[in-house]
């Protein structure tokens, strides 16, 4: 399984940008990349995800490098609400493959 | 609200028991999973139903089991419960496949004493 590698912790300034890095090198070219995060005593939640082009909705954006080698996750204006622990994963589509977590980089949003 | 129901929310039992644990996914979804979360493991994938059938499985240890209803909620059955096996249990639901996004519930709390 391509593996994916965060920083363990980030902290952010709110209502500032918040770019969030993750490498994935070994990413094969039927692997999605999926971004979701869990705000504590919570379940997961879906974040944003992406093949190979940038890709915005209403809670982040998300940049994939042209190699398609690493990514970032983007929240325009940090609040204090999404201070979470988020998680950078890669599916295979081709392969119907699960959703492997790996420990995330925990987000701190200062006020 | 993610529209995905765990039941019971917490779940207080010995070891050597056998418990239950209880979802419905979000209407109209096929595709269930279930994930344990525990603090020296993080969250880990167990296993995955489709349509009744399954689908996937992870780390699912041989004394866990699960399966999908035809009404589409699911059951996880957790027996020979170790110490070890405290932890959140989360089930998730999708549309169907791969490219869709899952949708967490509230999870379950189990505490093995």
């Amino acid at each position: 399984d391509a593996k994916t590698t965060q920083p363990n912790s980030m902290e952010s300034n709110e209502e500032e940008p918040v770019h969030l890095p993750c490498n994935h090198s070994t990413i094969s070219g039927t692997d999605y990349i999926h971004w979701y995060r869990q705000l504590p005593s919570q379940g997961p939640e879906y974040v944003i995800h992406g093949l190979t082009s940038n890709v915005n909705n209403r809670m982040a954006s998300l940049a994939i490098a042209e190699d398609r080698k690493s990514s970032t996750l983007i929240l325009h204006r940090a609040t204090l609400r999404d201070a979470a622990v988020y998680y950078c994963i890669l599916r295979d589509y081709a392969n119907n493959n699960d959703m492997r977590f790996g420990a995330g980089t925990r987000l701190t949003v200062k006020p | 609200d993610s529209g995905v129901t765990q039941t019971p929310k917490h779940l207080i039992t010995a070891t050597g028991q056998r418990v239950t644990l209880r979802c419905s996914p979000r209407s109209g979804d096929l595709s269930v999973y279930w994930y344990q979360q525990s603090l020296d493991q993080g969250l880990q994938f167990l296993i995955q139903y489709y349509n009744g059938e399954e689908r996937a499985k992870g780390n699912i240890l041989e004394r866990f089991s699960a399966q999908q209803f035809p009404d589409l909620h699911s059951e996880l059955n957790l027996s020979s419960l170790e110490l070890g096996d405290s932890a959140l249990y989360f089930c998730a639901s999708s549309a169907a496949g791969v490219f869709d996004e899952q949708y967490f519930g509230p999870g379950t709390r189990l505490t093995v004493t």
